[in-house]
């Protein structure tokens, strides 16, 4: 069974500060994506990582896909208020069809 | 354009019952999937139709559950002899076709007195 680790699986910081979180497993993903789940709603998609090393960016959002395809990490610079929220990563399982999720970060930025 | 829909937002039921949770995707969509969420914790894969065919429903916990698209657009889960333990939040995501972008519903939160 594949199974994505996520940590921390609580965040607490003061506006401003940076964060990092990270998504591990021991299985290799055809790609992984991160979501951003409100309470209430369904998740939304932040972004697909594919390839091992590859680093996207979205204003102050980084991912990181690891070299071997079975980690990732999300970091926010200077968090905001509005970054609040839960965190998502999934893995698309390599050869079929499931979206393995990992049980989230809950992130709350405090003004 | 609108989005993925689900009915009831809410539903509560008696334990031994029988449910349908419906899911109305993007239309166009040919890829459905159905997750269920527990409190505290990330989605976990039900099922996944290509059109109108399951192409994997080896997340369905037992032979309780069951899920149709019989036109290959609205899909609906079927709980049957609900229990306890099936209290959760069921999610729907559509996309364009396999490995695309996911777009969830806001879900159907299950209570199972």
């Amino acid at each position: 069974t594949q199974l994505l680790e996520q940590s921390p699986q609580f965040l607490s910081i003061q506006e401003g500060e940076n964060l990092t979180v990270y998504c591990n497993s021991s299985s290799v993903f055809s790609s992984l994506q991160w979501y951003r789940q409100e309470p209430g709603e369904g998740p939304v998609l932040l972004v697909t990582v594919v390839t091992g090393g590859e680093v996207k960016r979205l204003k102050r959002l980084t991912f990181q896909f690891g070299d071997a395809r079975k980690d990732s990490s999300l970091h926010i610079t200077a968090a905001q208020p509005g970054d609040t929220g839960l965190y998502l990563c999934a893995g698309e399982e390599a050869g079929g069809f499931k979206t393995i999720f990992g049980a989230g970060t809950r992130l709350f930025v405090k003004a | 354009g609108a989005g993925v829909s689900q009915t009831p937002s809410n539903k509560v039921t008696e334990k031994g019952k029988y449910v349908e949770l419906r899911c109305d995707p993007i239309s166009g969509h040919t890829a459905l999937y159905w997750y269920r969420q527990s409190l505290g914790q990330g989605p976990e894969f039900l099922i996944y139709f290509q059109g109108t065919g399951a192409a994997d429903d080896s997340g369905l916990p037992n032979d309780r559950f069951f899920a149709v698209r019989p036109e290959g657009s609205v899909s609906t889960l079927k709980i049957q002899r609900t229990e306890r333990g099936d209290s959760a939040v069921y999610l729907c995501a559509s996309s364009a076709t396999h490995r695309r972008e996911q777009y969830f519903g806001p879900g159907t939160r299950l209570t199972v007195t």
